[in-house]
C-alpha cells in the first residue's frame, strides 16, 4: 500500500525558533498534499492543501505567514513553523493522495508532534 | 456545507461481541464517506470508503460499514471485536472540493 513518512516525528523547540516538518509519499508520487493539525483528544483540523509547483491553499483562520508550506516536488512536501510559541504546540499530521480518481482515499503520515517551551 | 456527526465520544465493547460505531452525514449530493483509525501517537490509517455501488462496504481488519440514505448513516461495524480494536475512529466526508471533512471522533475500548 501507499506509504507516507513524516520527519521528525517529534521535535521540541524553544519559542521564537522555527520548525520545518518533512512528508514525503514514499511509493507513489503526490501532486497534492494536505496538511492538519490535530489537538489533544480533538478532531484532525484541515490547515492547507499543498499543490506541487504551485503556491499552498490554507484554510480561513489559518497564517499563511506563520506556517509556511512548500511542495517542490511530487514526493515531498514541508511545513515550516516560523517563529513558534507554546500555543503551536500540537500533532501536525500530513496526508497525499496518489493522482488519478477524484475520490481515491489520503494516505496518512504517522505525525509530528511539536512542542514549544 | 459538508458535515458528518459521531454522536459518541466513546464506545466500549467486551471482547467477542459485535461492535457499531455511528456516525451521520450531511451533504449536498452523492457523498463520499470515509472511515479511519487512529493508534496512539500515530497518524490515520484507512478502513474503507463508500462512493457508489453496494451499500454495505467491506474493509480492512474485517472492519464493514452500512451505507443509508433514508437515515443519513454510515454506522462502522465488526462482527466480533478485539483487544487490539481499541483505538481512536474518525469518520469523514469529501466535499465538493475534495478536501477531507472529520467528524470528532470515537474512541472504542475493547475489554477483554
Amino acid at each position: 500500500g501507499a506509504v507516507v513518512s513524516q520527519h521528525p516525528s517529534w521535535v521540541i523547540c524553544k519559542s521564537g525558533t522555527s520548525v520545518k516538518i518533512e512528508c514525503r509519499s514514499l511509493d507513489f508520487q503526490a501532486t497534492t498534499m494536505f496538511w492538519y493539525r490535530q489537538f489533544p483528544k480533538q478532531s484532525l483540523m484541515l490547515m492547507a492543501t499543498s499543490n506541487e509547483g504551485s503556491k499552498a491553499t490554507y484554510e480561513q483562520g489559518v497564517e499563511k505567514d506563520k506556517f509556511l508550506i512548500n511542495h517542490a516536488s511530487l514526493t515531498l512536501s514541508t511545513l515550516t513553523v516560523t517563529s513558534a510559541h507554546p500555543e503551536d504546540s500540537s500533532f501536525y499530521i500530513c496526508s497525499a493522495r496518489p493522482p488519478g480518481l477524484a475520490f481515491n482515499e489520503q494516505f496518512f503520515g504517522p505525525g509530528t508532534r511539536l512542542t514549544v517551551l | 456545507a459538508q458535515s458528518v456527526a459521531q454522536p459518541e465520544d466513546q464506545v466500549n465493547v467486551a471482547e467477542g461481541n459485535p461492535l457499531t460505531v455511528k456516525c451521520t452525514y450531511s451533504v449536498s449530493g452523492n457523498p463520499y464517506l470515509f472511515w479511519y483509525v487512529q493508534y496512539p501517537n500515530r497518524g490515520l490509517q484507512f478502513l474503507l470508503k463508500y462512493i457508489t455501488g453496494d451499500n454495505l462496504v467491506k474493509g480492512s481488519y474485517g472492519f464493514e460499514a452500512e451505507f443509508n440514505k433514508s437515515q443519513t448513516s454510515f454506522h462502522l461495524k465488526k462482527p466480533s471485536a478485539l483487544v487490539s480494536d481499541s483505538a481512536l475512529y474518525f469518520c469523514a466526508v469529501r466535499d465538493r472540493f475534495q478536501k477531507l471533512v472529520f467528524g470528532t471522533g470515537t474512541r472504542l475500548l475493547v475489554s477483554p
